[in-house]
């Protein structure tokens, strides 16, 4: 069965530095999302990316975070400046169609920003 | 203020018990209903979707009801095994952002042989 796949599993990095996350959607899907997820926290809605473009984003996603579809199977979360509140688990997900398809989650990437 | 509430304490019941899971939303007008399983370190898996004009949908052991008066959604898993242990996820979408999801916080659950 198709699946969301992320790199890296786990991601350490300093305060200030630039990370990369990395996700190869289910090669169909048209719609890609990021999530994150504090420790403990719920789940929460970054960014949706349709057609090459941001076609809606939160008040978390702010200019410090960006998003590509670099090739025709990549979609990444770039965070410029990390900072220490940045450390979560950030899941892509992919939907076939319209938004109210079901949402494909891949396994995470656990960020931990010293 | 917008909520999405779970029970945030552990549901803990004997296997081959129903579980009941309940997920209430407050300034919300959800055109559709979500329910997801999550393993520890794991993202979300979907389990069932009801629209805001259905009661109930159903899929094996699983089923869902949508109420909308009473802003409330349960979540329903009948003959549960050990196996159904892990944190169960309410989320909505609304018409006018519906591509994205907005998660409750979860609810454990711990279903003991």
């Amino acid at each position: 069965e198709p699946e969301v796949t992320q790199t890296p599993s786990h991601q350490v990095t300093q305060m200030g530095q630039e990370v990369i996350l990395r996700c190869v959607p289910i090669s169909n899907h048209l719609y890609f999302y990021w999530y994150r997820q504090i420790l403990g926290q719920k789940v929460e809605f970054l960014v949706s990316f349709y057609n090459n473009e941001i076609s809606e984003k939160s008040e978390i996603f702010d200019d410090q975070f960006s998003v590509e579809r670099p090739d025709g199977s990549n979609f990444t979360l770039k965070i410029r400046s990390t900072k220490l509140e940045d450390s979560a688990m950030y899941f892509c997900a992919s939907s076939p169609g319209q938004g109210v398809d079901t949402q494909y989650f891949g396994p995470g990437t656990r960020l931990t920003v010293l | 203020s917008q909520k999405i509430e779970q029970n945030s304490e552990a549901l803990n019941i004997q296997e081959g018990k129903t579980a009941t899971l309940t997920c209430n939303y407050t300034n919300y007008s959800p055109a559709y209903l979500q329910w997801y399983r999550q393993d520890p370190g794991r993202g979300p898996v979907f389990l069932l979707l009801i629209r805001e004009n259905e009661k109930e949908k159903r899929k094996e052991r699983l089923k869902v009801t949508f109420d909308t008066t009473l802003k409330q959604s349960l979540f329903h898993i009948t003959a549960s095994q050990p196996a159904d242990s892990a944190t169960y996820l309410c989320a909505l979408q609304t018409r006018t952002g519906f591509q994205k999801l907005v998660f409750g916080t979860g609810t454990r659950l711990l279903v003991s042989p």
